[in-house]
């Protein structure tokens, strides 16, 4: 069965510093690769997906993410984190020949001014 | 174009009443999927779909229902409502090629 580990559960950091939040998944086969963010009392927004081509992935308000298939790895990065990225941050797995997308625990980010 | 649309938002049930979440979608989406987050344990999977007439379980499948007459809608029952089932519900759907899109959730609260 496919699982996804998010290592970090809460991180802090002042503004201006990198971010970088791991992403682990277990399944052998193909996958699709996603990033979700829920800022406070919202529901999920896509921030960047994986399913092919480059493992460079870039995604909306300045956010990459790298598979490393060897690694079973899609971390999130960016550059310079703001106060408006206070959020909850989810990684999540589907494997290609299942429809189930699959979560890890989440990250809360706490960014400070 | 309204996305995912999921009702109601809050509700607050007693010990053993039933109720249905309700999630429509006007994207034509054949995927859709039932969610639950909970503090510290993200997002699991209850039940999901992919297409009208056939579901299944995810990871957390006990004591809900489903059903899926339509490719539009994607009902959640509890029949017996527990306290371990106090959560916040999340629908989402997708189709091939695309990322999941997420409704607004329901906060469910048993007593």
């Amino acid at each position: 069965a496919q699982s996804v580990s998010q290592h970090n559960h809460h991180v802090i950091l002042s503004e201006a510093a990198s971010l970088e939040l791991g992403c682990n998944y277990s399944y052998g086969g193909t996958v699709n690769l996603f990033w979700y963010v829920q800022y406070p009392g919202q529901h999920l927004q896509l921030l960047l997906k994986y399913f092919s081509g480059d493992p460079l992935v870039k995604g909306i308000k300045g956010f990459e993410a790298e598979f490393i298939k060897s690694k079973f790895s899609f971390n999130l990065r960016k550059p310079s984190v703001q106060w408006s990225d206070t959020a909850e941050y989810f990684c999540a797995v589907n494997a290609r020949n299942t429809d189930k997308l699959i979560f890890g625990t989440g990250t809360r980010l706490q960014v400070f001014p | 174009n309204a996305g995912v649309t999921q009702t109601p938002k809050f509700q607050v049930l007693k010990t053993g009443q039933s109720m249905t979440l309700q999630c429509a979608q006007d994207m034509n989406h054949e995927y859709m999927s039932w969610y639950r987050q909970d503090p510290g344990m993200g997002l699991r999977l209850i039940h999901y779909s992919v297409g009208a007439g056939i579901t299944d379980q995810g990871e957390v499948p006990n004591g809900y229902n489903v059903s899926r007459s339509t490719t539009e809608d994607f009902p959640l029952r509890l029949l017996s409502a527990a306290p371990s089932q106090t959560s916040v519900y999340f629908c989402a759907s997708t189709s091939i090629g695309y990322g999941y899109t997420f409704g607004s959730g329901t906060r469910l609260t048993v007593v």
